[in-house]
């Protein structure tokens, strides 16, 4: 079946500085991938959608300039964490559409946590 | 609020059948899904039913759709300890049926032996 491979699973960094998080399809291309935050036994927030070759859309609320997405290829997409702050640690989960098919496969999530 | 609305928590007997409700919104909702997430892990996509359906049923999991009530459930036969996860539906958001997935705040499902 089709797979989301995200990395990495877990990272610490500290205040200031920017973390890149990728997901990868690994055997179908992805079209449009979506990125969503999770907080603790709460519920997934979506953040952004992204289509292949062109800008992301980011929900309400959700800074652009500070959750950088690149959807450069139907295989990759990238979330940076610009000057990560303590309150941007957070479960992050990408979520991937093929162009056909009616489910979207998640990657695995990345634990961010900012100290 | 949310859209999705879902009780938070299940506790059910290893051997017995669960049963996890859902309420939406959106009328125009073309699918409608349940996913299971297991601790510090994403979301695996359990089943859909498609909005003209009324019932679906794969292996242990049964899906019933009331679309008069947009009532979504999903029943889980014989359960297992490997089954206590969170449950999440979730509808597409239309116009795009392809589009968005509103999720409910998710069900955690406790099974004892």
């Amino acid at each position: 079946g089709a797979v989301v491979s995200q990395h990495p699973s877990r990272v610490i960094c500290k205040s200031g500085t920017s973390v890149k998080i990728e997901c990868r399809s690994l055997d179908f291309q992805a079209t449009t991938m979506f990125w969503y935050r999770q907080f603790p036994k709460q519920s997934l927030m979506l953040m952004a959608t992204s289509n292949e070759g062109s800008k992301a859309t980011y929900e309400q609320g959700v800074e652009k300039d500070k959750f950088l997405i690149n959807h450069a290829s139907l295989t990759l997409s990238t979330l940076t964490v610009t000057s990560a702050h303590p309150e941007d640690s957070s479960f992050y989960i990408c979520s991937a559409r093929a162009r056909s098919g009616v489910g979207y496969t998640f990657g695995s999530g990345t634990r961010l946590t900012v100290v | 609020g949310e859209d999705v609305e879902q009780s938070l928590f299940l506790s059910v007997r290893e051997g017995d059948s669960s049963v996890i409700n859902c309420t939406y919104t959106d009328s125009s909702s073309t699918y409608l899904y349940w996913y299971k997430q297991e601790p510090g892990a994403g979301l695996q996509l359990l089943t859909y039913i498609f909005s003209n359906m009324d019932m679906k049923q794969d292996q242990r999991l049964t899906v019933l759709l009331n679309k008069k009530d947009k009532h979504l459930s999903l029943r889980i036969a014989d359960t297992q300890t490997g089954d206590s996860a969170i449950y999440f539906c979730a509808e597409s958001i239309p116009p795009d049926s392809w589009g968005k997935l509103q999720f409910g705040a998710g069900t955690q499902v406790v099974v004892t032996p």
